[in-house]
């Protein structure tokens, strides 16, 4: 079975913090992409990566970052953290072309609230 | 740009009361339609891929079925365990894009 591991699945930080969201999967697959999610608003996808050390943003990328230097790793960055970057965050990952016709797999999931 | 729209927003069963969840979309080039369970709090579970008209696929006591505009979750006799929020995404030319979800309540 496909494994996506996130770091951490509820997290606190304060508002101008660097903070760092790590995601591993197990499967080998050249994509991994980071979703964030909020009431009303469904997923949204913030970065994705399609190969190691290859990044394209998503739909919402301001405020972000993302680090691939490792096939199986791919971190979000939240550069200094506000509180309208509170919400769920969730890793996911697939086989075949970034493009499509792939199912994702995703993580658990990190809850990130900023005060 | 594709769009993904569900229907209803929620829906509340009975035990054994069998219905269907609704995807609708618009897409440039489907290369596959998705739907995902997912629980409180948790990261979405895969359940199906879709990739033409006319494809049905079965886990259990759902069946996904697919035409050209729209998607349809049957749920056969629901038990409260299949309580969840049910997602759809497509693929067409770009990543995946989610619907919003249908919130899945199902009493004993």
């Amino acid at each position: 079975d496909v494994k996506v591991t996130q770091s951490s699945r509820y997290l606190v930080k304060r508002t101008g913090e660097k903070v760092f969201l790590e995601c591993v999967q197990d499967m080998d697959h050249e994509n991994m992409f980071w979703y964030r999610q909020d009431p009303g608003l469904g997923l949204r996808l913030i970065y994705f990566s399609y190969d190691v050390k290859m990044k394209e943003k998503g739909d919402i990328p301001e405020g972000y970052s993302v680090s691939r230097e490792k096939k199986e790793r791919f971190s979000l960055i939240l550069e200094s953290a506000s509180t309208n970057q509170t919400s769920m965050y969730l890793c996911a990952s697939s086989g075949g072309l970034a493009g499509g016709g792939s199912e994702q797999f995703f993580g658990p999931g990190t809850r990130l609230t900023v005060l | 740009e594709d769009q993904v729209t569900q229907s209803p927003e929620a829906l509340r069963l009975q035990e054994g009361e069998s219905s269907s969840l609704n995807c609708s979309y618009t897409v440039s080039g489907l290369r596959g339609l998705f739907w995902y369970r997912q629980d409180p709090g948790k990261g979405p579970e895969f359940l199906f891929t879709l990739y033409s008209a006319g494809e049905e696929k079965e886990k259990e006591r759902l069946k996904a079925t697919l035409t050209k505009k729209e998607s349809f979750l049957h749920i056969t006799a629901p038990k409260p365990e299949d309580s969840a929020t049910y997602l759809c995404a497509v693929s067409g030319y770009s990543t995946l894009t989610f619907g919003k979800g249908t919130m899945l309540l199902v009493s004993p």
